[in-house]
């Protein structure tokens, strides 16, 4: 079954570390996203791709990037980890022509 | 700027109550409204509404949209301890270039206690 997995589930890391956060889909989906979600603020867009070589910025994309090399990858990076950062991290993905977006298990970060 | 507000927050309800969740919405060239279901983990797809007046229904859910008064309610019939999760409400905007991304609301966070 076409499925979209991130990883890792759960991580730890300090402040000023750069972490990559792995978001893979196997639908074949061009639309990609990545939200946070934190307590009081529902799911707010951090960047978003409409196909390989194509980015964009979200609602809250300071301190974030992204890049996307091939259909199935998007990953996100946190350039420098700051504690403000530290929320659970959902990849979803869409099919041109609809809305309806696919939701990955979530990685929960925690920075200190 | 986008905009989703869901009401109540939270709420708590006993199995059998049924139970009505609202969103309303601001967006420029709004296309479609979708519910999503999250428990604990990823969120899950419920509906996809796009046109006023239009109920759509999943067993004891259902949903319906009001684009004149930029609105929508989901409804759970005959509710069960199953039915605790968040609720997400999300709008989609129109673009002819096609614009794909989801405006949240902060989501109801609905309790059912046997």
């Amino acid at each position: 079954d076409a499925e979209i997995t991130q990883s890792p589930r759960h991580k730890i890391t300090e402040t000023g570390r750069q972490v990559t956060l792995a978001c893979h889909q196997t639908w074949n989906h061009n639309n990609m996203f990545w939200y946070r979600q934190d307590l009081g603020h529902g799911l707010r867009l951090i960047h978003y791709s409409y196909g390989v070589q194509d980015t964009n910025k979200g609602e809250v994309s300071d301190g974030y990037s992204v890049s996307r090399s091939n259909t199935e990858d998007l990953p996100l990076t946190l350039e420098s980890a700051a504690s403000s950062q530290t929320s659970v991290y959902f990849c979803a993905s869409s099919q041109t022509g609809l809305q309806e977006a696919f939701f990955g298990q979530g990685t929960r970060l925690t920075v200190v | 700027e986008d905009k989703v507000v869901q009401s109540p927050l939270s709420l708590v309800v006993h199995e059998g109550d049924t139970v009505t969740l609202n969103c309303s919405y601001e967006v420029t060239n709004f296309r479609s409204l979708l519910w999503y279901k999250q428990e604990k983990k990823a969120p899950t797809f419920l509906f996809m509404l796009t046109s006023s007046g239009i109920e759509k229904k999943s067993g004891r859910l259902s949903s319906i949209l009001d684009k004149k008064e930029l609105f929508s309610i989901l409804n759970i019939t005959a509710t069960q301890t199953g039915d605790s999760a968040i609720y997400l409400c999300a709008v989609g905007p129109y673009s002819g270039a096609g614009s794909y991304q989801l405006t949240f609301g902060k989501g109801t966070k609905l309790s059912v206690i046997p």
